[in-house]
């Protein structure tokens, strides 16, 4: 399955300011997907990056909060704009195992753990 | 749709007894089934999947999951725990086509005592 190299691993961030993460993945793949896990809960898709498009955004997310890109097969940032205390989460990315097709499950980088302060 | 519903936010068992962590979940089309383990500060890692082959599902650290459709279950399973078991799990739910989401549970937190 793939490996993921997700950075930063973790940050303390003021208020108002912007952070983006970097996911890089060793082999060529089409969707990327970034999940948000807020403390103590489950992970929620933020949204889908297949390169060459706009990325596809969940219910409650929006691109002017979560921009994202995807210049390759093999790399994707998310960017937390205008970050508030609300936004301190752990972000992950992820990518479909072994191949396309849901029944490889997900490999997930290691997140980013943020603070918001 | 689908939804996944882990009943038990935290169990707590003793080393060297069975762990069993809870899974049910609904679909309308037939689902792919998996348990993903999260260690403190860490990612989620793959722990087995059900694809709609064998009902009983090995997987890594000596977890299997049965596939129940008749219960709609998928329960998760360890004849003897371990410290090193101690971490977060959760169950998650897909369909099988490309377009499908997977959708998490809210997640156990398993203890260990020793």
């Amino acid at each position: 399955s793939a490996v993921i190299s997700q950075k930063p691993s973790r940050d303390i961030c003021q208020r108002g300011t912007s952070l983006t993460i970097q996911c890089q993945v060793d082999s060529q793949v089409t969707m990327m997907f970034w999940y948000r896990q807020q403390p103590g809960q489950s992970l929620t898709l933020i949204a889908t990056a297949n390169q060459g498009s706009e990325a596809t955004y969940e219910s409650g997310f929006v691109i002017d909060k979560f921009p994202i890109s995807r210049p390759n097969l093999t790399f994707s940032t998310l960017t937390v704009s205008n970050m508030s205390p609300e936004d301190s989460s752990i972000y992950l990315c992820s990518v479909e195992s072994g191949g396309p097709g849901r029944a490889y499950g997900y490999t997930f980088g290691s997140g980013t753990r943020l603070t918001v302060v | 749709a689908q939804s996944v519903t882990q009943l038990g936010s935290h169990v707590s068992v003793s080393e060297g007894a069975l762990v069993l962590l809870r899974c049910n979940y609904s679909s309308s089309v037939p689902p792919y089934l998996f348990w993903y383990v999260q260690y403190p500060n860490q990612g989620l890692q793959l722990l087995l999947k059900y694809t709609s082959a064998a009902t009983l599902v090995k997987g890594i650290n000596g977890f299997e999951a049965e596939f129940k459709k008749s219960e709609t279950s998928f329960h998760l399973t360890k004849p003897s725990a371990h410290m090193s078991d101690a971490a977060e799990y959760f169950c998650a739910v897909s369909g099988t086509s490309s377009a499908s989401k997977i959708i998490f549970g809210s997640g156990t937190r398993l203890s260990i005592r020793p």
